[in-house]
């Protein structure tokens, strides 16, 4: 069974910069796999951030952007604000109409 | 603008069949090139993808729960549908259906908190 990780949590100062990253138990995230990245807050449906590693969806501000570093993808916050607070997933299309969510990341900001 | 609607019981027994139902509107669920979808998130935990249904009747599911699985669509009714067996207090969760392409799910439902408990 794949797994796709993400680190449980990370803090950021107000306007601080923060890289979350989403990687696979076995192998390398490429573009391939077409990451997407999406942010849920308490009591709320996911919202899309990013998708095909570094589209953001309409609406997004630029503050949020996505990227392949290593063998993992990975979504920046530079200039993080008080209402970035929330949990953050990534998704991967695994092929053969197969999708794994990663186990998710939660930031604060403080 | 399209939306999408989970709706269903809010308890089911154990052993039982869960079933829910997402509407869809502002947009027809038999347009070409979409997948829709159903994803859990049990309560305090992360998303889990259920499975898809592309707009031509294709299936996909999890491995790890396509055993139980079963995705159908009604166009008449602008509808697809989950439906979960023999479900245990491990299948409590809240359920989102959302449209999808390969490379994204959105729009997403505001999604459907389902309790399994006798």
């Amino acid at each position: 069974q794949t797994v796709v990780t993400q680190e449980p949590s990370f803090s950021v100062s107000p306007g601080g910069t923060v890289t979350l990253t989403c990687g696979l138990s076995s192998g390398s995230v490429s573009t391939s796999y077409y990451p997407s990245w999406y942010q849920q807050t308490p009591g709320q449906a996911p919202r899309t951030l990013i998708y095909s590693t570094n589209t953001r969806s309409s609406g997004v501000p630029d503050r949020f952007s996505g990227s392949i570093l290593g063998n993992k993808a990975a979504l920046t916050i530079t200039g993080a604000q008080a209402d970035d607070e929330s949990d953050y997933y990534c998704v991967l299309y695994m092929g053969s109409g197969i999708y794994v969510f990663g186990t998710g990341t939660k930031v604060t900001v403080l | 603008q399209l939306q999408l609607q989970e709706s269903g019981p809010g308890l089911v027994k154990p052993s039982e069949t869960l079933s829910l139902t997402c509407t869809v509107s502002g947009g027809s669920i038999s347009s070409s090139s979409y997948y829709w979808g159903w994803i859990r998130q049990p309560p305090g935990k992360g998303l889990e993808w259920i499975g898809s249904i592309y707009y031509s009747g294709s299936t996909y599911y999890n491995p790890s729960l396509k055993s139980r699985v079963t995705i159908s669509v009604d166009t008449s009714k602008n509808q697809f549908s989950l439906k979960l067996s023999s479900v245990t207090a491990a299948d409590t969760a809240v359920y989102y259906c959302a449209r999808h392409v390969i490379t994204r799910f959105d729009p997403w439902g505001q999604g459907t908190l389902v309790t399994v408990s006798s």
